[in-house]
Order: structure tokens, then sequence, then C-alpha cells
């Protein structure tokens, strides 16, 4: 049974700085992976899809990498700012017609 | 993509009554699940809204108090019945785009009192 984690569970960060996020998973085979940002009270917000034969995946300041073999993605964050506040939680898919498996986030503050 | 528009937004109910949450999607879409995310915790299955057919629960939920409908493959509604202070989360629709992404609505908060 497929099962994610992440570390650290809070972050907290002073503004500008570069941070790295992890989500390990326990079977190399998945479908695809998927990181999002949650705002307290709200819903999931798609940061970024990385599929099953890709390495990584980019989008602004966000790069969210892949590494099946070892059971492990990151979510690197440049310059970060204090809008980037909020509980980033990375998901994986075990096949396609499955459900996702939550981790349960990594809680980031970046302060001004 | 996918845009998923929930209602209500957020509510306050008496113990023992029931709210129906609704889901409604852009799009034709397959896949269509319900999430409950209790307070300072990570995201719960509840179920797969099937359609045209009986939805598909997780382990720890039953028909009986969450019961759900799909008339299409753009709606579907989560009822969350006979309501307890423990049943007070953020009730979350998602579903599946073409490409393998999953995207949610921006949440039901329900608070029993």
């Amino acid at each position: 049974k497929q099962e994610v984690t992440q570390i650290p569970a809070a972050l907290s960060v002073p503004e500008g700085e570069n941070l790295v996020l992890n989500c390990s998973f326990t079977d190399s085979a998945i479908y695809n992976l998927q990181w999002f940002r949650q705002d307290p009270g709200k819903g999931l917000t798609s940061l970024l899809l990385i599929q099953s034969s890709q390495r990584e995946q980019t989008s602004g300041r966000l790069n969210a990498s892949l590494d099946k073999s070892s059971g492990r993605s990151t979510l690197y964050i440049a310059a970060s700012q204090p809008g980037d506040s909020a509980t980033y939680l990375c998901a994986v898919r075990p096949q396609e017609g499955q459900n996702f498996v939550f981790g349960p986030g990594t809680r980031l503050s970046v302060l001004p | 993509s996918a845009v998923i528009s929930q209602k209500p937004s957020r509510d306050i109910c008496q113990r023992g009554t029931s709210l129906t949450i609704q889901c409604q999607v852009d799009s034709q879409v397959t896949m269509m699940f319900w999430y409950r995310q209790q307070p300072g915790q990570s995201l719960t299955l509840i179920a797969t809204a099937n359609q045209g057919s009986e939805a598909t629960y997780e382990s720890g939920f039953v028909i009986d108090k969450f019961p759900i409908s799909r008339p299409n493959l753009t709606f579907s509604t989560l009822t969350v019945s006979n309501m307890s202070p423990e049943d007070s989360s953020i009730y979350l629709c998602s579903v599946i785009a073409a490409n393998g992404e999953l995207f949610f609505g921006e949440g039901s908060r329900l608070t029993v009192l």
C-alpha cells in the first residue's frame, strides 16, 4: 500500500530565501505525482503535476522534481515571498484509475 | 483544467440535522471524488461518485451517513446526515481532468453545534 510522507511538517523562513520541501513515497511504481497549495480554510490549488515519465516540472518560481527510484519528490521555491505562506501537500497516484494518496503537508511561513 | 463550484461555502448546523453540499464542474469528467479534512489534518477520501450508479465508499464511510448522488458527468451532491460535532470539517469535491491532474473546489466548511 502506497504511503506518502512530507518533511518538514512546518518551516519558517525569512522573505527572499530559496527553499525545498520534501515528499517521500513507499512504492516507486506511480502513475503521477502532484503538488498542491492550501490556504487556511480553503480548497487545494494545483501547483505542478509530474507524470511518471517526467523528471521535473517548472512553473514560475516553482520547480518540482521526481526521482521514482528513490521514492522522492522535491518542491523548490525560489525567492520566497510572504504570499507563499500556506500548507503544501504532495499527492501520489499509484496507477491510472486509482485514487491519489496524500501526504500530511508542510506548513510554510515566509516572514517579511 | 477544471473549474469546480461548491455550495455552500460554509454553514453552521444543529446536531441531528442533515446538510447537502453541491458540486458543479464546468466540463464533463469521469472521475469525481468527495474528501473530508478535519481540523489540522490532511485529506481523507470519503467516496468516489459514480455517474449512474452507487458511489464507492472508502473504509470507515457508509452510504447511510454520507449519501452521494451523481446524476450526470458535471454534478454531484454529498449529504452529511444526522450530524454530530465530530462531523465538523471541510468537505471537498474534486475531479480528475483528462490529463490526469486533480482539481478541487473551494471546499464547504461545516460547523456542527
